[in-house]
């Protein structure tokens, strides 16, 4: 079956960097463009960043101003999101998803806490 | 940009129905297809309509998505309310004029 396992969340200190992963199983990872989605406490959901199935082409929310840089290595069946200048709300759940038509599928999350 | 907007939350007794609105700021609702998702709490979202009223696999018939070009808005129907449709419910579409995702605002749906 379909699996999306994230890590790499953490505690981290204002300013500084965090990368995460996302391995994925059961699907042809390099069939799906994939994303990165994050919902603060007690939040909402909100799009971060999606890369295209050769990860060629990279599209990001406006609010980050260039500090997230989405990638993929589907030689190895991984998403990434490298964070830096990390900010107190940038504080959320982060979770890889893939979907399009019928296919729909997100990780269990990794939570990632900005704070000093 | 545009912007989805739903209502904060919406209750119901169990075997009733309940429809969730999310309008769409600017643009046509029909210029790209609305999804729909469900999150119950501690859980990741699972996807409960497809490309405007498609369900996804698993997702009870009661369960029911649609569009109105008229008021800008997509619906998601629920019917015969359950206790285990309690959750957080996000519409959620493309911006193809600024390559984006967007969802909305999200929408507690009570079983009382």
């Amino acid at each position: 079956q379909v699996q999306l396992v994230e890590s790499g969340g953490g505690v981290v200190q204002p300013g500084r960097s965090l990368r995460l992963s996302c391995v994925a199983s059961g699907f042809i990872f390099s069939n799906y463009a994939m994303h990165w989605v994050r919902q603060a406490p007690g939040k909402g959901l909100e799009w971060v960043a999606v890369v295209s199935r050769d990860g060629n082409i990279k599209y990001y929310a406006d609010y980050l101003e260039g500090r997230f840089t989405i990638s993929r290595d589907s030689s190895k069946n991984t998403l990434y999101l490298q964070m830096n200048s990390l900010r107190p709300d940038d504080t959320a759940m982060y979770y890889c998803a893939g979907w399009y038509s019928d296919f729909d599928h997100w990780g269990q999350g990794t939570l990632v806490t900005v704070s000093s | 940009n545009f912007m989805l907007t739903q209502p904060h939350s919406v209750s119901e007794s169990p075997g009733k129905t309940v429809t969730i609105s999310c309008t769409r700021s600017s643009g046509s609702i029909a210029d790209n297809y609305v999804q729909w998702y469900q999150q119950r709490p501690g859980s990741s979202p699972t996807n409960v309509i497809y490309e405007d009223n498609l369900r996804s696999s698993g997702v009870p018939d009661r369960f029911s998505g649609s569009i109105d070009r008229s008021s800008n808005s997509a619906s998601l129907t629920i019917s015969g309310l359950k206790p285990e449709d309690e959750a957080d419910y996000y519409c959620q579409s493309y911006n193809s004029l600024n390559p984006s995702y967007v969802f909305g605002t999200g929408t507690k749906v009570t079983v009382l």
